[in-house]
């Protein structure tokens, strides 16, 4: 069973602050996802990434995939109370289902 | 934006009642899926289905679940004879091919069993 690790659980910042929430894993994935979700919606998907220590950039959003494709990081500069939600990390190990770690509660305090 | 559909919104039902959660994937999507969560919980896996078959399934899916692809639009689960531990968001998913696509999730149905 592929396990994703995501840290910190629980993260409650300043607006203005910037912040990083990590996704770790034993195994290698094929492709790592990145969603947001609201609660009482569904996972809305944010970036794929597929290469080893690629990095992709959304807004104030960075992501970025580790080298052995086993670990992944999402950066956030200069947080907005808009950018509040769970933020979801998905391993995709196959051609099918994708593994979901339990999340970052992110809060952004105005 | 396409999106996924899904109906109802919230469905109450007895324990051992069945029950179907209905979902219309995106119309050019070709791999189908369905998940759970229970609250404060993981996003689980439960089933996935390509070319009118289950591709996979995992440990939760037993005998009691089911899907279908009735009409080439509607794809749904069937819970045969509910249980207390079934309360859960229960979201599908869509996405276009195989590889790296991501997946488009619904806004999800959320099941009480009492």
């Amino acid at each position: 069973t592929q396990l994703l690790e995501q840290s910190p659980q629980f993260l409650s910042i300043q607006e203005g602050e910037n912040l990083t929430v990590y996704c770790n894993s034993s195994s290698v994935f094929s492709s790592l996802q990145w969603y947001r979700q609201e609660p009482g919606e569904g996972p809305v998907l944010l970036v794929t990434v597929v290469t080893g220590g690629e990095v992709k950039k959304l807004k104030r959003l960075t992501f970025q995939f580790g080298d052995a494709r086993k670990d992944s990081s999402l950066h956030i500069t200069a947080a907005q109370p808009g950018d509040t939600g769970l933020y979801l990390c998905a391993g995709a190990g196959g051609y099918q289902k994708v593994t979901f770690g339990i999340g970052t509660k992110l809060q952004v305090i105005p | 934006e396409p999106e996924v559909t899904q109906t109802p919104s919230h469905q109450v039902t007895q324990m051992g009642q069945e029950v179907i959660l209905r979902c219309v994937p995106i119309s050019n999507h070709l791999y189908f899926y369905w998940y759970r969560q229970i609250l404060g919980q993981k996003v689980e896996f439960l089933v996935s289905f390509y070319n009118n078959e289950i591709s996979e399934k995992s440990e939760i899916f037993d005998d009691q679940f089911s899907v279908e692809r009735p009409d080439g639009s509607n794809f749904t689960l069937k819970i045969r004879s509910t249980k207390l531990e079934d309360s859960a968001m229960y979201f599908c998913a869509s996405r276009a091919g195989q590889g790296n696509y991501g997946y488009t999730f619904g806004s999800g149905t959320r099941l009480t069993v009492v």
